[in-house]
């Protein structure tokens, strides 16, 4: 059963315009969400986070937003830039739970 | 802050031998530290979790006698790998957590490729 889950494989974006990356989860404990980008043959490298007590995180080109309600969250990245060609990948944490658990990633392609 | 160093990045062995990958945490404690699999175009699979000095709590269909985790210290966690085939060859990555810095988030390291020969 997938918990969390990025139902789009794939993403392509051309440079310049906003790239909208969705997550959607079934467990109404979770009560805090990662975005994490990996290039491959690397680590993830973390991006941003929300707490469920948030409905939008902003840090810089990156926001987050989060609608408890439908259980979707999602990440704008805007404007977009070649560098952000890579794989995203949402995940969720429930309360005195340590592990994350991961969407299946979503490959972002910007087109210049 | 918050740097996971991982060593070997890249690895070959032979089929039937143990290969040691160590996980790092450069500038925070690590009390906890998970160790993830990742297949070709596939997301991440977590095999276990370690806590700082206990024995590591390993996922469903996967053998702890085959995957060795030791987390001696708040700073160093290994995995072994242990009669090591083919199908083992996969990318490793580690990440740690503080649990006392009372935030979610993992700080991952740049991942270790086996390859078994």
């Amino acid at each position: 059963d997938q918990q969390v889950k990025q139902n789009s494989p794939s993403l392509s974006v051309q440079e310049g315009r906003i790239s909208i990356l969705n997550c959607d989860y079934t467990n109404s404990m979770f009560d805090y969400f990662l975005w994490y980008k990996k290039y491959p043959a690397e680590g993830p490298t973390f991006l941003i986070s929300i707490s469920s007590i948030k409905d939008k995180n902003e840090d810089g080109r990156f926001t987050v937003f989060l609608n408890k309600s439908a259980k979707h969250l999602s990440l704008h990245i805007v404007p977009s830039q070649p560098g952000d060609s890579a794989v995203y990948f949402c995940a969720a944490s429930a309360p005195s739970n340590y592990q994350l658990i991961w969407g299946a990633g979503t490959k972002l392609i910007i087109k210049p | 802050g918050a740097v996971v160093s991982q060593h070997p990045s890249w690895v070959i062995c032979k089929s039937g031998t143990s290969v040691k990958i160590e996980c790092r945490s450069l500038d925070f404690q690590a009390t906890t530290m998970f160790w993830y699999r990742q297949f070709p175009k596939q997301s991440l699979m977590l095999m276990a979790t370690s806590n700082e000095g206990s024995k590591a709590t390993y996922e469903q269909g996967v053998e702890k006698d085959k995957f060795l985790i030791n987390h001696a210290s708040l700073t160093l966690s290994t995995l072994t790998v242990t009669s090591a085939h083919p199908e083992d060859s996969s990318f490793y990555i580690c990440s740690a957590r503080d649990i006392t810095s009372g935030t979610y988030e993992q700080y991952f390291g740049p991942g270790t490729r086996l390859t078994v020969t």
